[in-house]
């Protein structure tokens, strides 16, 4: 069972560069997003989606893109990297029907931005 | 706009001890569900408990409690006889519509 699968687990990147963050599931989940984690701030919601095509933006979207073209992946984007965006970032994905289900966190991509 | 509200930032409890975490939220939904996670030193989310806000009785997950007072907005999470392995980051939860929020987390030790 892969669940959700997030890469890369570690990256560095130089101020200005850009680099998307892949986020895969294979539960066939229709919800999945983006949060960062900070010391003291907990997960902050980026982006999320709630099937293919659709995509919404959470508490902290500015500097990030995303996209849903397949239920499967959910890729999250870096437009052009800053050092306010050195932190880790999680994929999570859920079922939204049904009534409510857990989320399914990847294991975090930390993300060190020089 | 949905809020969720963890006011300790840090615990201590004594091992085989029972500690409680805060947790209060803020919404306008009617449906939601509330839910606490556990991040050990390792990384990973690991889901622990769910409380939907039309169950009249409190969660319950082996030594995982959820004191859910709706009137109050509070879901706090009891953990009974507490382990070592307890000691971690947990997060509180809220689903309201399509979005999933955390609180800031509390971080727990459990002392021998």
């Amino acid at each position: 069972n892969a669940g959700v699968t997030q890469t890369p687990k570690f990256q560095v990147l130089k101020t200005g560069q850009s680099m998307t963050l892949q986020c895969a599931q294979d539960m066939n989940h229709e919800y999945m997003s983006w949060y960062r984690q900070d010391p003291g701030m907990g997960l902050r919601l980026i982006h999320y989606s709630v099937g293919a095509g659709i995509t919404d933006q959470g508490e902290v979207p500015n500097g990030y893109n995303v996209s849903r073209s397949t239920t499967e992946d959910f890729p999250l984007r870096l437009l052009s990297a800053a050092p306010s965006q050195t932190s880790v970032y999680f994929c999570a994905s859920s079922y939204l029907t049904g009534g409510f289900t857990e989320a399914f966190f990847g294991q975090g991509t930390r993300l060190t931005v020089v | 706009a949905q809020k969720i509200t963890q006011t300790q930032p840090g615990m201590f409890v004594q091992e085989k001890e029972a500690v409680t975490l805060d947790c209060t939220y803020d919404t306008s939904d009617q449906s939601y569900g509330l839910f606490w996670y556990k991040q050990p030193s390792s990384g990973e989310m690991i889901f622990l408990i769910y409380q939907g806000s039309y169950d009249e009785q409190n969660a319950t997950e082996g030594r995982y409690s959820l004191n859910f007072q709706k009137a109050r907005k509070s879901a706090n999470l009891v953990i009974s006889a507490s382990q070592l392995g307890d000691s971690a980051m947990y997060f509180c939860a809220m689903r309201g519509g399509n979005k999933l929020v955390f609180g800031a987390g509390t971080i727990l030790r459990v002392k021998s």
